[in-house]
């Protein structure tokens, strides 16, 4: 079985301050990683993930997310808030092959200006 | 080229009537997945289609729920006797299929169902 979880259901950032996005999975094979992001009255984007080639994981928009084994965390992070970050944020696990995706609740992100 | 389409975006209904919610996936994609999202949750798994093989049907909340896919295209689900509960953006996702990997779910845009 698999599940995720995203600690903090609201984060807000001051535009250009660091973005940390909370992610801990639980998967009893090889998990596969995935942020994606979703605008309002939009669909969903992926952000980034991980298949196991490399534990630092860079995306789109300068976004980067880091696979830590040990602690079961894959945890979003930027280096630099803007407006344009603000949305909601999914953090997702499945198994190898097309799978469905487990997802958290989602994180909300506001940037204050 | 084309992203994975959804209609209607938005669908009013009563309760007690049947609904029919339409993807259109991106085109050569094998795996389709419907999946919902009730207000202030994460998105639930609710059905998946690889192919020919035959649905995974478990995350199916009730057989009130149904979804049907025509070979590698167009795919309706169907909701029949809506409660409000059903209440939801109901999203459609696509994917390639790559042996031995993991591909990335391409998302539409979802319809927001709304049941009064």
């Amino acid at each position: 079985a698999q599940s995720v979880t995203q600690l903090g259901s609201h984060v807000s950032v001051s535009e250009g301050a660091l973005v940390l996005l909370r992610c801990n999975y639980s998967s009893s094979v090889p998990p596969y990683l995935f942020w994606y992001v979703q605008y309002p009255n939009q669909g969903l984007q992926l952000l980034l993930k991980y298949t196991s080639a490399a534990t630092l994981v860079k995306g789109i928009n300068g976004f980067e997310a880091e696979f830590k084994k040990s602690e079961t965390s894959f945890h979003l992070t930027k280096p630099s808030a803007h407006m344009s970050d603000a949305a909601e944020y999914f953090c997702a696990v499945s198994g190898i092959g097309n799978t469905p995706l487990v997802f958290g609740k989602g994180t909300r992100l506001s940037v204050i200006a | 080229g084309a992203g994975v389409s959804q209609s209607p975006s938005n669908k009013v209904t009563e309760k007690g009537k049947d609904v029919e919610l339409r993807c259109d996936p991106i085109s050569g994609h094998t795996a389709l997945y419907w999946y919902r999202q009730r207000l202030g949750q994460g998105l639930e798994f609710l059905i998946y289609f690889q192919g020919n093989s035959a649905p995974d049907k478990s995350g199916l909340p009730s057989d009130r729920f149904s979804a049907e896919r025509t070979g590698e295209s167009v795919s309706t689900l169907t909701i029949q006797r809506t409660q409000q509960e059903d209440s939801a953006v109901y999203l459609c996702a696509s994917s390639p299929r790559t042996s031995g990997r993991v591909d990335t779910q391409y998302f539409g845009p979802g319809t927001r169902l709304t049941v009064l």
